[in-house]
């Protein structure tokens, strides 16, 4: 078993409708979770993280996590074709967080495609 | 700009060869992480220091890749004898306490 698993896609969603981005880890106790969005031939850029269960919003962004189903999920809101990228999910495990290294297991993301 | 920096964005060279990749960290930030990413996959850790001190290190780093950091500020990672398996975007991120981690615009490596 894969430690994160996203669906790779592509997701195909029109503009102004709502993506909704899926990520599931293995790790029951992990404490932090990531999005990161990553545009063609760029590097990971930072969306949002989340560390308690429930929701957590910022802007059209939408985290939420549920750590008794070991699910974690990203809303887009208003999607805009700007919005198309991949969108990684990254997990810190349990066995790190307890010390200093909080090294980030990523799955392999899931492409986003906006349509005008 | 005070993000994470790193040097060269794209690297070609000849199986065999030697190469080196710089990272500076955001100012300030005491933690740097080494990733890969190939083609179709998400970033896989390979080293993590905290300051100078090298505190992990991936199985994926074989013992022709090293790195280092030696004043806790810019890092290198040195790959020898590359082979054609070691093409892929090395990513650097740095974080200063927990584990937001902010990632510079990588290295492409191609290995022919």
């Amino acid at each position: 078993q894969k430690e994160v698993e996203q669906n790779s896609g592509p997701l195909s969603v029109p503009e102004g409708a709502i993506a909704s981005l899926n990520c599931t880890y293995s790790d029951r106790g992990s404490q932090s979770f990531f999005w990161y969005r990553q545009y063609s031939g760029k590097s990971p850029e930072l969306i949002m993280f989340i560390y308690s269960n429930g929701d957590k919003e910022d802007g059209r962004f939408t985290a939420q996590l549920n750590k008794a189903s070991q699910y974690v999920s990203l809303l887009i809101r208003d999607s805009q074709p700007s919005d198309s990228a991949t969108y990684l999910c990254a997990v810190v495990a349990a066995r790190n967080s307890g010390g200093s290294n909080y090294k980030l297991t990523f799955g392999k993301g899931t492409l986003l495609t906006v349509n005008p | 700009d005070t993000g994470v920096s790193q040097d060269p964005r794209h690297k070609i060279t000849k199986r065999g060869q030697n190469v080196t990749f710089r990272c500076d960290p955001i100012s300030e930030h005491n933690r740097l992480y080494w990733y890969r990413q190939t083609l179709g996959q998400g970033p896989e850790f390979l080293t993590y220091f905290q300051n100078e001190a090298q505190l992990e290190k991936s199985r994926l780093l074989s013992d022709r890749f090293s790195a280092e950091r030696p004043k806790g500020s810019f890092s290198t990672l040195e790959i020898q004898r590359t082979e054609q398996g070691d093409s892929a975007m090395y990513l650097c991120a740095s974080s200063w306490a927990g584990a937001t981690q902010y990632f510079g615009p990588g290295t492409r490596l191609t290995v022919l």
